[in-house]
């Protein structure tokens, strides 16, 4: 069965910093993933997405992740944060092997960005 | 689109009571899945249904818990009894499956606390 994992679970940077939050799935086929981001009080929504092709993908709001395959690995990534970013950033993934219909979250990861 | 709608938004009951949550999906998705996110485990899927079939209930945690989806446009989660520990935010998310294009879109969740 797949998993998620999501290594750092809070992080606290200052505006304009650069991010870069950790994702590691478990699972050996082919897979879709994606990144998610929960701002306080408020409901998931998708950052972006890989499916396939390019796996440099960019998503809303500035956001991008890179697709390693050899490394399992989805990090996700923003050159200059603001203090808006901060929010609850979670990792998933489905499977081939479910008919990419199982999606599994990881834990998430805390980002909090003081002005 | 009005999105995925959840009702209630936020339930309080004693220990003991029945819960019931209910999901409306996005029209057109065939793919229902609920979620309960807590500080302890983050975000857990619980149970996830394909054409108003559940396919997958390996999360659900134990006997109290049952889930339904009578047709396309609801499905219901259901505690009964409840206890202390259910107290989580429990979401409900649905997908259209397009081969292997899968994006969950999220519905803004019930809180639930038990007493």
């Amino acid at each position: 069965a797949q998993s998620v994992s999501q290594h750092n679970h809070h992080v606290i940077l200052s505006e304009a910093a650069s991010l870069e939050l950790g994702c590691n799935y478990s699972y050996g086929g082919t897979v879709n993933l994606f990144w998610y981001v929960q701002y306080p009080g408020q409901h998931l929504q998708l950052l972006l997405k890989y499916f396939s092709g390019d796996p440099l993908v960019k998503g809303i709001k500035g956001f991008e992740a890179e697709f390693i395959k050899s490394k399992f690995s989805f990090n996700l990534r923003k050159p200059s944060v603001q203090w808006s970013d901060t929010a609850e950033y979670f990792c998933a993934v489905n499977a081939r092997n479910t008919g990419f219909q199982k999606l599994v979250f990881g834990t998430g990861t805390r980002l909090l960005v003081s002005p | 689109d009005a999105g995925v709608i959840q009702s209630p938004r936020h339930e309080v009951t004693e220990m003991g009571q029945e819960v019931t949550l209910r999901c409306k999906p996005i029209s057109g998705h065939n793919s229902l899945f609920w979620y309960r996110q807590t500080m302890m485990r983050g975000l857990e899927l619980l149970i996830y249904f394909n054409n108003n079939v559940p396919i997958d209930d390996s999360g659900m945690p134990e006997d109290r818990f049952s889930a339904k989806m009578p047709n396309a446009s609801f499905s219901t989660l259901k505690i009964q009894p409840s206890e202390p520990r259910d107290s989580a935010v429990y979401f409900c998310a649905s997908s259209e499956r397009q081969g292997a294009s899968t994006e969950a879109f999220f519905g803004q969740g019930t809180r639930l606390t038990v007493v």
